[in-house]
């Protein structure tokens, strides 16, 4: 099956620093990806949808200026966490679908802690 | 309210049992479903996709009730494998095919 790879899968940063995480779909082309945010025990949370050469679209409440999206190839969507702060501490997860549309597949999730 | 509802749980089942999860959605509008599973501090996986006709997949057998707008996951003979969370995710009609999950209905499996 498809394969979505997510890196880092884990990262330790100070606060006010910038994060960024990588989305790579490794054998198939992806124009459209998905970030979500997981809290503890609490549902994953769509943040924002990734266009390949476009803008991404944000969920209400999601700061765009905060969570820097990028896609710049078919393969790769990027997501930076900029000026992070303790409350941006979650798992961060992207996922792809394929082209035909009937499945998401996801990377296996970055879990941020803010410090 | 929200737009995938799910009991969280915990069930807490013993081996070989059998256990029945529902879920409720409000947009009638929804095109596609699915169950996923999540183990913790992993990703989702699908387990199954949901149709109307209703679908099964070894132990696994999924419902779609489209005018009750309600779906529903039965896991037969239960294996301690089985413990995790499990996903009740909706897809709409509108573009990018935004999939909107649930909270997620916790198992646990015991010996």
């Amino acid at each position: 099956g498809a394969v979505v790879s997510q890196h880092p899968s884990r990262v330790i940063c100070k606060s006010g620093t910038s994060v960024k995480i990588e989305c790579r779909s490794l054998d198939f082309q992806a124009t459209t990806m998905f970030w979500y945010r997981q809290f503890p025990k609490q549902s994953l949370m769509l943040m924002a949808t990734s266009n390949e050469g476009s803008k991404a679209t944000y969920e209400q409440g999601v700061e765009k200026d905060k969570f820097l999206i990028n896609h710049a190839s078919l393969t790769l969507s990027t997501l930076t966490v900029t000026s992070a702060h303790p409350e941006d501490s979650s798992f961060y997860i992207c996922s792809a679908i394929t082209g035909f549309g009937t499945q998401a597949f996801f990377g296996q999730g970055t879990r941020l802690t803010v410090v | 309210r929200k737009e995938v509802e799910q009991d969280p749980g915990p069930f807490n089942v013993p081996e070989g049992a059998t256990v029945a999860f529902n879920c409720t959605y409000s947009n009638s509008a929804s095109q596609s479903f699915f169950w996923y599973r999540q183990d913790c501090r992993k990703e989702p996986k699908l387990l199954m996709s949901v149709y109307s006709s209703g679908n099964e997949d070894g132990r696994f057998t999924a419902q779609l009730n489209r005018a009750s707008q309600y779906i529903s996951l039965l896991i037969r003979d239960s294996k301690l494998s089985d413990s995790a969370t499990y996903l009740c995710v909706v897809r709409g009609n509108t573009g990018f095919q935004k999939l909107v999950f649930g909270t997620g209905t916790r198992l646990l499996v015991s010996p």
